[in-house]
């Protein structure tokens, strides 16, 4: 069965800590983008990655930091240096593709909430 | 400032009614358009896409028209149901690997 598994569905933080958020595909896609949603508002992208061991910054990179040591895998640090981070967190991933078309699909998302 | 908006930010509709909802963007260069739909707590859901050689293209009950003068894409929803409510965004391509969505669009079924 494949797709976009994200972890855990809600996480709660102490001000002050940081935490990592899970993002697991075995769609064998190339590009993982991971984005911040508010309430009533869009996606933000804060990083994505178009291959193993490259990211790159989006929007709203401040305060969050990545890795992709593994094609399936793009796990997402929310530092204590980000000043407001509870928001509902959506990791996607896509094919790349030459002509630059891009389906992205979506994980099911990671609710933040720092008490 | 975001390059791709909706006009309105909530819609209600009767349920059987068809819907329509618009969306605006600003980038000439785009060439792939998406529209997905996101349900209550849950990541957004591919809809229908669309490439800018083409003006519409329909799927099931779903409908997307593009106009390139005006840079204005909309999604048309045939006899809406229930299980449409949702927050509907657009996205855009403008040729890279980024993705840049709207502020979404929360459709509202009247009973």
């Amino acid at each position: 069965d494949g797709g976009i598994t994200q972890s855990p569905k809600y996480l709660f933080r102490k001000e002050g800590q940081n935490v990592t958020l899970s993002c697991e595909q075995n769609l064998n896609h190339d590009a993982m983008y991971w984005y911040r949603q508010d309430p009533g508002q869009g996606l933000r992208l804060i990083y994505y990655s178009q291959i193993v061991n490259d990211f790159q910054k989006g929007d709203i990179a401040e305060g969050y930091s990545v890795s992709r040591e593994k094609k399936e895998s793009f796990p997402l640090t929310v530092t204590s240096a980000q000043k407001n981070p509870t928001a509902f967190y959506l990791c996607a991933s896509s094919i790349v593709s030459a002509r630059g078309y891009n389906e992205q699909f979506f994980g099911p998302g990671t609710r933040l909430t720092v008490l | 400032g975001e390059s791709v908006g909706l006009h309105l930010p909530t819609l209600s509709v009767q349920e059987g009614d068809n819907s329509i909802i618009n969306c605006a963007y600003s980038n000439s260069a785009s060439d792939y358009f998406i529209w997905y739909k996101q349900e209550s707590g849950k990541g957004p859901q591919f809809i229908i896409d669309i490439r800018s050689n083409m003006d519409k293209r329909q799927g099931q009950r779903v409908t997307v028209l593009l106009n390139k003068t005006v840079k204005h894409l909309s999604l048309q929803i045939a006899a809406t149901q229930p299980g449409d409510s949702a927050v509907y965004f657009c996205a855009e391509n403008p040729g890279d690997d980024k993705i840049i969505f709207g502020k979404g669009t929360r459709l509202h079924i009247l009973p």
